[in-house]
Protein backbone atom coordinates (compact mmCIF):
# COMPACT_ATOMS: atom_id res chain seq x y z
CA UNK A 1 0.00 0.00 0.00
CA UNK A 2 0.79 3.56 -0.93
CA UNK A 3 1.92 5.31 2.40
CA UNK A 4 2.68 9.56 2.37
CA UNK A 5 4.64 11.41 4.76
CA UNK A 6 4.54 14.86 5.80
CA UNK A 7 6.74 15.53 8.87
CA UNK A 8 6.06 18.82 9.77
CA UNK A 9 3.06 19.69 11.60
CA UNK A 10 3.36 23.22 11.02
CA UNK A 11 5.46 26.19 9.60
CA UNK A 12 5.30 29.87 9.36
CA UNK A 13 6.78 32.20 6.66
CA UNK A 14 7.24 35.96 6.65
CA UNK A 15 4.67 37.73 3.81
CA UNK A 16 6.47 38.43 0.51
CA UNK A 17 9.04 35.35 1.51
CA UNK A 18 9.66 31.79 0.34
CA UNK A 19 8.73 28.61 1.89
CA UNK A 20 9.21 24.99 1.18
CA UNK A 21 6.61 22.42 2.44
CA UNK A 22 8.58 18.62 2.26
CA UNK A 23 6.37 15.69 1.34
CA UNK A 24 8.01 11.71 0.95
CA UNK A 25 5.38 8.55 -0.35
CA UNK A 26 6.03 4.90 -0.09
CA UNK A 27 5.06 3.08 -3.51
CA UNK A 28 5.94 0.08 -5.32
CA UNK A 29 4.09 1.90 -8.82
CA UNK A 30 6.32 3.06 -11.13
CA UNK A 31 3.11 5.48 -12.91
CA UNK A 32 1.44 7.62 -10.94
CA UNK A 33 0.13 11.38 -9.67
CA UNK A 34 1.09 13.19 -7.21
CA UNK A 35 -0.41 16.45 -6.00
CA UNK A 36 -0.45 19.02 -3.21
CA UNK A 37 -4.22 20.59 -1.64
CA UNK A 38 -4.59 23.40 -0.13
CA UNK A 39 -7.34 23.91 2.56
CA UNK A 40 -8.42 27.48 3.68
CA UNK A 41 -10.48 28.19 6.69
CA UNK A 42 -13.20 27.34 4.41
CA UNK A 43 -12.32 23.93 4.26
CA UNK A 44 -12.93 23.71 0.62
CA UNK A 45 -10.18 21.44 -1.10
CA UNK A 46 -8.34 23.16 -3.59
CA UNK A 47 -6.14 21.73 -5.93
CA UNK A 48 -2.75 23.99 -5.88
CA UNK A 49 -0.71 21.92 -8.15
CA UNK A 50 -0.20 18.38 -9.83
CA UNK A 51 2.53 15.67 -11.13
CA UNK A 52 2.77 12.83 -13.49
CA UNK A 53 5.51 10.76 -12.48
CA UNK A 54 6.95 9.83 -15.56
CA UNK A 55 7.72 13.41 -16.59
CA UNK A 56 11.33 14.78 -15.33
CA UNK A 57 10.05 18.56 -15.61
CA UNK A 58 9.18 19.87 -11.90
CA UNK A 59 5.21 21.35 -12.49
CA UNK A 60 5.03 25.04 -12.14
CA UNK A 61 1.75 27.38 -10.97
CA UNK A 62 2.48 30.39 -11.21
CA UNK A 63 3.77 30.95 -7.67
CA UNK A 64 3.87 27.59 -6.88
CA UNK A 65 6.09 24.99 -7.81
CA UNK A 66 7.41 21.71 -7.11
CA UNK A 67 10.97 19.67 -6.85
CA UNK A 68 9.76 16.18 -7.63
CA UNK A 69 12.49 13.67 -7.06
CA UNK A 70 11.64 10.17 -7.99
CA UNK A 71 14.08 7.92 -6.57
CA UNK A 72 14.33 9.51 -3.22
CA UNK A 73 10.08 9.62 -3.65
CA UNK A 74 10.05 13.13 -2.43
CA UNK A 75 7.30 15.73 -3.61
CA UNK A 76 8.17 19.41 -1.97
CA UNK A 77 6.15 22.20 -3.24
CA UNK A 78 8.08 25.76 -3.29
CA UNK A 79 5.63 28.99 -2.25
CA UNK A 80 7.26 32.14 -3.42
CA UNK A 81 6.46 35.54 -2.49
CA UNK A 82 4.41 34.74 -0.17
CA UNK A 83 0.84 36.40 0.80
CA UNK A 84 -1.45 36.12 3.64
CA UNK A 85 -4.14 33.95 1.31
CA UNK A 86 -1.62 31.26 1.57
CA UNK A 87 -2.46 30.87 5.17
CA UNK A 88 -4.02 27.31 4.87
CA UNK A 89 -3.76 23.87 5.70
CA UNK A 90 -1.93 21.73 2.77
CA UNK A 91 -2.23 18.34 1.91
CA UNK A 92 -0.20 16.03 -0.28
CA UNK A 93 -1.70 12.94 -1.82
CA UNK A 94 -0.31 10.48 -4.53
CA UNK A 95 -2.92 8.74 -6.71
CA UNK A 96 -2.57 5.43 -8.90
CA UNK A 97 -2.00 6.21 -12.46
CA UNK A 98 -3.65 2.14 -13.30
CA UNK A 99 -6.98 1.99 -13.93
CA UNK A 100 -7.74 -0.30 -10.57
CA UNK A 101 -10.64 0.19 -7.90
CA UNK A 102 -8.43 -0.14 -4.95
CA UNK A 103 -5.82 1.93 -6.40
CA UNK A 104 -7.97 4.57 -7.41
CA UNK A 105 -8.36 6.71 -4.28
CA UNK A 106 -6.11 9.43 -2.94
CA UNK A 107 -3.98 8.62 -0.70
CA UNK A 108 -3.26 11.82 1.93
CA UNK A 109 -0.52 13.04 4.03
CA UNK A 110 -1.62 14.32 7.54
CA UNK A 111 -1.42 17.65 6.28
CA UNK A 112 0.60 21.16 7.14
CA UNK A 113 -0.33 24.00 8.48
CA UNK A 114 0.73 27.43 7.02
CA UNK A 115 0.60 30.58 8.76
CA UNK A 116 2.19 33.87 6.50
CA UNK A 117 3.16 36.27 8.89
CA UNK A 118 2.52 40.19 7.68
CA UNK B 1 -20.39 25.50 -14.03
CA UNK B 2 -18.24 22.18 -13.18
CA UNK B 3 -19.00 21.28 -9.60
CA UNK B 4 -19.49 18.25 -7.10
CA UNK B 5 -22.49 19.59 -4.66
CA UNK B 6 -23.20 17.82 -1.02
CA UNK B 7 -25.86 18.56 1.22
CA UNK B 8 -26.29 19.31 4.31
CA UNK B 9 -23.15 21.27 4.79
CA UNK B 10 -23.69 21.37 8.41
CA UNK B 11 -25.47 18.11 10.75
CA UNK B 12 -25.75 17.97 14.35
CA UNK B 13 -28.08 14.41 15.33
CA UNK B 14 -27.73 12.28 18.09
CA UNK B 15 -26.67 8.58 18.53
CA UNK B 16 -29.00 6.12 16.56
CA UNK B 17 -30.68 8.87 13.90
CA UNK B 18 -30.32 7.58 10.87
CA UNK B 19 -29.18 10.34 8.56
CA UNK B 20 -28.19 10.49 4.61
CA UNK B 21 -25.38 12.93 3.05
CA UNK B 22 -25.94 13.38 -0.59
CA UNK B 23 -23.56 13.93 -3.08
CA UNK B 24 -24.18 14.83 -6.85
CA UNK B 25 -21.65 15.68 -9.72
CA UNK B 26 -22.31 17.03 -13.34
CA UNK B 27 -19.30 16.39 -14.59
CA UNK B 28 -20.53 12.43 -16.04
CA UNK B 29 -17.70 11.36 -14.17
CA UNK B 30 -17.60 7.50 -13.74
CA UNK B 31 -15.47 7.68 -10.19
CA UNK B 32 -16.89 9.05 -6.86
CA UNK B 33 -15.62 8.68 -3.36
CA UNK B 34 -16.29 9.71 -0.22
CA UNK B 35 -13.41 10.71 2.73
CA UNK B 36 -13.42 12.23 6.11
CA UNK B 37 -10.88 14.22 7.92
CA UNK B 38 -9.93 13.87 11.30
CA UNK B 39 -7.57 15.96 12.78
CA UNK B 40 -3.49 15.02 12.72
CA UNK B 41 -5.35 11.66 10.52
CA UNK B 42 -5.55 13.48 7.03
CA UNK B 43 -8.23 12.24 4.36
CA UNK B 44 -9.17 8.65 4.89
CA UNK B 45 -11.37 6.93 1.88
CA UNK B 46 -14.32 5.67 3.42
CA UNK B 47 -16.18 4.16 -0.23
CA UNK B 48 -16.16 4.46 -3.72
CA UNK B 49 -17.58 3.36 -7.00
CA UNK B 50 -15.83 3.10 -9.86
CA UNK B 51 -19.50 3.34 -12.21
CA UNK B 52 -23.46 3.15 -11.62
CA UNK B 53 -23.97 -0.39 -9.26
CA UNK B 54 -19.90 -0.54 -8.54
CA UNK B 55 -18.81 0.09 -5.33
CA UNK B 56 -16.36 -1.22 -2.81
CA UNK B 57 -15.13 -0.08 0.74
CA UNK B 58 -12.39 2.13 1.17
CA UNK B 59 -9.87 2.11 4.12
CA UNK B 60 -12.46 3.42 7.03
CA UNK B 61 -16.28 1.53 5.78
CA UNK B 62 -16.89 0.62 8.76
CA UNK B 63 -20.65 2.24 10.17
CA UNK B 64 -21.57 2.95 6.74
CA UNK B 65 -23.45 2.81 3.72
CA UNK B 66 -23.37 3.38 0.26
CA UNK B 67 -25.35 3.35 -3.13
CA UNK B 68 -24.58 4.31 -6.93
CA UNK B 69 -28.04 4.39 -8.74
CA UNK B 70 -27.50 7.08 -10.65
CA UNK B 71 -24.47 8.52 -12.38
CA UNK B 72 -24.13 11.83 -10.83
CA UNK B 73 -25.37 10.77 -7.12
CA UNK B 74 -23.67 8.75 -4.92
CA UNK B 75 -25.15 9.44 -1.15
CA UNK B 76 -23.39 8.27 2.10
CA UNK B 77 -26.12 6.93 4.36
CA UNK B 78 -25.42 6.21 8.44
CA UNK B 79 -27.58 4.09 9.18
CA UNK B 80 -26.55 4.63 12.90
CA UNK B 81 -24.51 6.84 13.86
CA UNK B 82 -22.02 7.67 16.15
CA UNK B 83 -20.36 9.81 18.19
CA UNK B 84 -16.92 8.38 16.52
CA UNK B 85 -18.02 9.46 13.64
CA UNK B 86 -18.01 13.38 14.30
CA UNK B 87 -15.98 14.49 11.55
CA UNK B 88 -15.95 16.30 8.34
CA UNK B 89 -16.98 14.57 5.15
CA UNK B 90 -15.97 15.15 1.77
CA UNK B 91 -17.73 13.73 -1.42
CA UNK B 92 -14.88 13.70 -4.41
CA UNK B 93 -15.58 12.71 -8.70
CA UNK B 94 -12.95 11.84 -11.47
CA UNK B 95 -12.99 10.76 -14.44
CA UNK B 96 -11.98 6.72 -14.03
CA UNK B 97 -8.26 6.29 -13.66
CA UNK B 98 -6.14 5.84 -16.50
CA UNK B 99 -7.73 8.55 -18.45
CA UNK B 100 -7.61 12.67 -17.90
CA UNK B 101 -5.24 14.19 -15.69
CA UNK B 102 -5.76 12.29 -12.37
CA UNK B 103 -7.00 15.04 -10.41
CA UNK B 104 -10.04 14.47 -7.59
CA UNK B 105 -12.97 17.09 -7.00
CA UNK B 106 -13.89 17.84 -4.34
CA UNK B 107 -17.01 19.13 -2.75
CA UNK B 108 -17.54 21.98 -0.01
CA UNK B 109 -17.55 19.16 2.79
CA UNK B 110 -20.13 18.23 5.08
CA UNK B 111 -19.39 18.84 9.51
CA UNK B 112 -21.45 16.18 10.73
CA UNK B 113 -21.76 16.44 14.81
CA UNK B 114 -22.90 12.94 16.07
CA UNK B 115 -24.10 13.73 19.83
Amino acid sequence: AQTVTQSQPEMSVQEAETVTLSCTYDTSESDYYLFWYKQPPSRQMILVIRQEAYKQQNATENRFSVNFQKAAKSFSLKISDSQLGDAAMYFCAYRSAGYTGANSKLTFGKGITLSVRP
Amino acid sequence: EAQVTQNPRYLITVTGKKLTVTCSQNMNHEYMSWYRQDPGLGLRQIYYSMNVEVTDKGDVPEGYKVSRKEKRNFPLILESPSPNQTSLYFCASSRKTGTGRGEQFFGPGTRLTVL
